[in-house]
C-alpha cells in the first residue's frame, strides 16, 4: 500500500517567518509530486507539480523541492502572511494520473 | 468557480438508500477522479475515468459505482448507505491521465446518512 507522509501535522507561525514542511512517499516507480494548498471552506488547488529529481519550483512567496532518490519534498514559504493560512497537500501520482494523498499540513498564521 | 461543477453541494439521507452524485468536469478536461474524505482521514482515491473508459481503480467499496458518460460528466452511484459513508465527496479534472497533470478539485459534496 503506497502511504505519503506529512510532517508536522499542524504548524503555528507568527506573521513574517519563513516555514517549511516535508513529504515523504515512496521512492520507487516515481512519477511524479504534486503541492495543493486547501483553504478552509474551498477546493484544493494545485500549487506544484514536479516530475524530475532535484526540481525546484517557486511561486511567489512559495517555492518547492524534490528528492526522489530518498523520497521526499520539500515546501518553503518565505515571510509567511496570514492569507497563507490553509492545509498543504502532497500527492503522489501514479502512472494513470490518480493521486495518493498524504493527510496534510495545517499551517495557521498569526498576525 | 475553478470550472469543475459538482452537485448536489448537500446531501442528506438515510441508512440503506441510494444516492447519485454528479460532476462536470473543467471545459477540456478529458479525465475525471472522485475521492472521499471521511473524518480525520486524507482524501481517498476511489475511481478514475478517462474520456468514458475506466483508467484507475482506490479502495471503492462494492457498494459504490461510477461511470464517465459521452459528454463527460460523470455519476458517482453511493447505494445501501452506511452511517460510516457520510463524507465529503470531491470530484477533480484534469486534461489527460498522467501523472503530470494537475488537478482542479470541484466544490465537493457533502453526504450525511442519518
Amino acid at each position: 500500500i503506497l502511504n505519503v507522509e506529512q510532517s508536522p501535522q499542524s504548524l503555528h507561525v507568527q506573521e513574517g517567518d519563513s516555514t517549511n514542511f516535508t513529504c515523504s512517499f515512496p521512492s520507487s516507480n516515481f512519477y511524479a509530486l504534486h503541492w495543493y494548498r486547501w483553504e478552509t471552506a474551498k477546493s484544493p488547488e494545485a500549487l506544484f507539480v514536479m516530475t524530475l529529481n532535484g526540481d525546484e519550483k517557486k511561486k511567489g512567496r512559495i517555492s518547492a523541492t524534490l528528492n526522489t532518490k530518498e523520497g521526499y519534498s520539500y515546501l518553503y514559504i518565505k515571510g509567511s502572511q496570514p492569507e497563507d493560512s490553509a492545509t498543504y497537500l502532497c500527492a503522489y501520482g501514479g502512472s494513470q494520473g490518480n493521486l495518493i494523498f498524504g493527510k496534510g499540513t495545517k499551517l495557521s498564521v498569526k498576525p | 468557480d475553478s470550472g469543475v461543477t459538482q452537485t448536489p453541494k448537500h446531501l442528506i439521507t438515510a441508512t440503506g438508500q441510494r444516492v447519485t452524485l454528479r460532476c462536470s468536469p473543467r471545459s477540456g478536461d478529458l479525465s475525471v477522479y472522485w475521492y472521499q474524505q471521511s473524518l480525520d482521514q486524507g482524501l481517498q482515491f476511489l475511481i478514475q475515468y478517462y474520456n468514458g473508459e475506466e483508467r484507475a481503480k482506490g479502495n471503492i467499496l462494492e457498494r459504490f459505482s461510477a461511470q464517465q458518460f459521452p459528454d463527460l460528466h460523470s455519476e458517482l452511484n453511493l447505494s445501501s448507505l452506511e452511517l460510516g459513508d457520510s463524507a465529503l465527496y470531491f470530484c477533480a479534472s484534469s486534461v489527460a491521465a498522467g501523472p503530470g497533470y494537475g488537478y482542479t478539485f470541484g466544490s465537493g459534496t457533502r453526504l450525511t446518512v442519518v
